[in-house]
Parts: structure tokens; C-alpha cells; sequence
């Protein structure tokens, strides 16, 4: 079974500057999650999709921070404009269902803004 | 600060047990989890308790929960230089997951 797939794995921007993350989730998952994994501390949750809709997004930074998971499968988090705190891992996730269900993470997008 | 609290380092010699602590905030989670991240990698689940139980065995993993005082524990039997890692603890309940800080396990050979 594929796991869960992100790109880019790196990515140096300015600040100012725009950046697109995208997840593919294990396929039949219903549920995606994006964290935020600044160096140094537990990730912390961004924004969470069950399908196509959006389930929790009170930790997403709603002036620059946007997610789409359009079809309800693959999932893109933009960051415009970057500023420097936004240096960090952007973490997905995605689970069978919500709840207790085991969540199963990608590799990660390490973000460096300078 | 961070709901999960954890120590951020523990180093131990290969083959003697580690133990790793944690502590929670919210008495309502209803499930506690430990996951393992290594450098440049996605976190991958250990090993997860209910609430409503105090342990929980997985081969050289024991789960040790103590909800009267929000307490939970991984001990690593005859630890190895693999296990050298960043142990994150985690609670969840309903659809919000909290994970602590993370504890930086390092084994020296």
C-alpha cells in the first residue's frame, strides 16, 4: 500500500514570496490533515478535510494560510505572502475516518523562509 | 505552551530500557498515543491506549497510563541504536489531536 505522498520535500522562498504545498493521501481515506511542525516542538494542527469539506481550520492563519482538497482527494496548503515564522515542517496526514482512527503521515514539506 | 507536556532528551545504553514520560492536560481524551519520528521523516504511530485502559503491551513497547494524575509512559525493553529517535506523545479526543513537544532518545553503542 502507498503511503502518504508530499511534495515539494524542500523549499526556499523570500519572504513575501508564495508557496504550494500538495498531498496525496492513501487512497479510500477520507479524512486529510495538515500540520505545522516548527523545529523544535510537536506538529500542530492546521487544517483538517473529511472528503472535500473542511472539518476544523481554528489553528489555520486564515490571512495567508489556504487548503483546498477539491475532489476530496489530493490537497494543496498555499502559504501568501510567506513571512519568516513560517519557517517549518508541513506535515500531512490523512486517516480512514475521524475520531480515534489511526493517522498515517507523509515525509513532510521542510519550508525555510529568508 | 503545549498541552502535552514532555522532557526533551533522554540517552540511554544500547540494550538497557528506556523510559519515556508524559504528561496530558484534558481528563476527556479518549485516546493517547506515542509516535516515533527519525530525522527527515514523517512521525510513524507506535503504539496507541484508551482511555480506559492503564496498559498496554506491543513486544518491547509497554504503555503505562495513570489517568488519575494525566500520566502516560513508554518503556523500551533492550533498547537499540534504531530506537534513537524523537518519541512524540500525543491526545486526542474527538476530532483534535495535541502532541507534546517531543523527547529526543538517543542510544549510545
Amino acid at each position: 500500500e502507498a503511503g502518504v505522498a508530499q511534495s515539494p520535500r524542500y523549499k526556499i522562498i523570500e519572504k513575501r514570496q508564495s508557496v504550494a504545498f500538495w498531498c496525496n493521501p492513501i487512497s479510500g481515506h477520507a479524512t486529510l490533515y495538515w500540520y505545522q511542525q516548527i523545529l523544535g516542538q510537536g506538529p500542530k494542527l492546521l487544517i483538517q478535510f473529511q472528503n472535500n469539506g473542511v472539518v476544523d481550520d481554528s489553528q489555520l492563519p486564515k490571512d495567508r494560510f489556504s487548503a483546498e482538497r477539491l475532489k476530496g482527494v489530493d490537497s494543496t496548503l498555499k502559504i501568501q505572502p510567506a513571512k519568516l515564522e513560517d519557517s517549518a515542517v508541513y506535515l500531512c496526514a490523512s486517516s480512514l475516518g475521524q475520531g480515534g482512527d489511526e493517522q498515517y503521515f507523509g515525509p513532510g514539506t521542510r519550508l525555510t523562509v529568508t | 505552551g503545549e498541552d502535552v507536556e514532555q522532557s526533551l532528551f533522554l540517552s540511554v545504553r544500547e540494550g538497557d530500557s528506556s523510559v519515556i514520560n508524559c504528561t496530558y492536560t484534558d481528563s476527556s481524551s479518549t485516546y493517547l498515543y506515542w509516535y516515533k519520528q527519525e530525522p527527515g521523516a514523517g512521525l510513524q504511530l507506535l503504539t496507541y491506549i484508551f482511555s480506559n485502559m492503564d496498559m498496554k503491551q506491543d513486544q518491547r513497547l509497554t504503555v503505562l497510563l495513570n489517568k488519575k494524575d494525566k500520566h502516560l509512559s513508554l518503556r523500551i525493553a533492550d533498547t537499540q541504536t534504531g530506537d534513537s529517535a524523537i518519541y512524540f506523545c500525543a491526545e486526542s479526543m474527538d476530532n483534535d489531536m495535541r502532541f507534546g513537544a517531543g523527547t529526543r532518545l538517543t542510544v549510545k553503542p
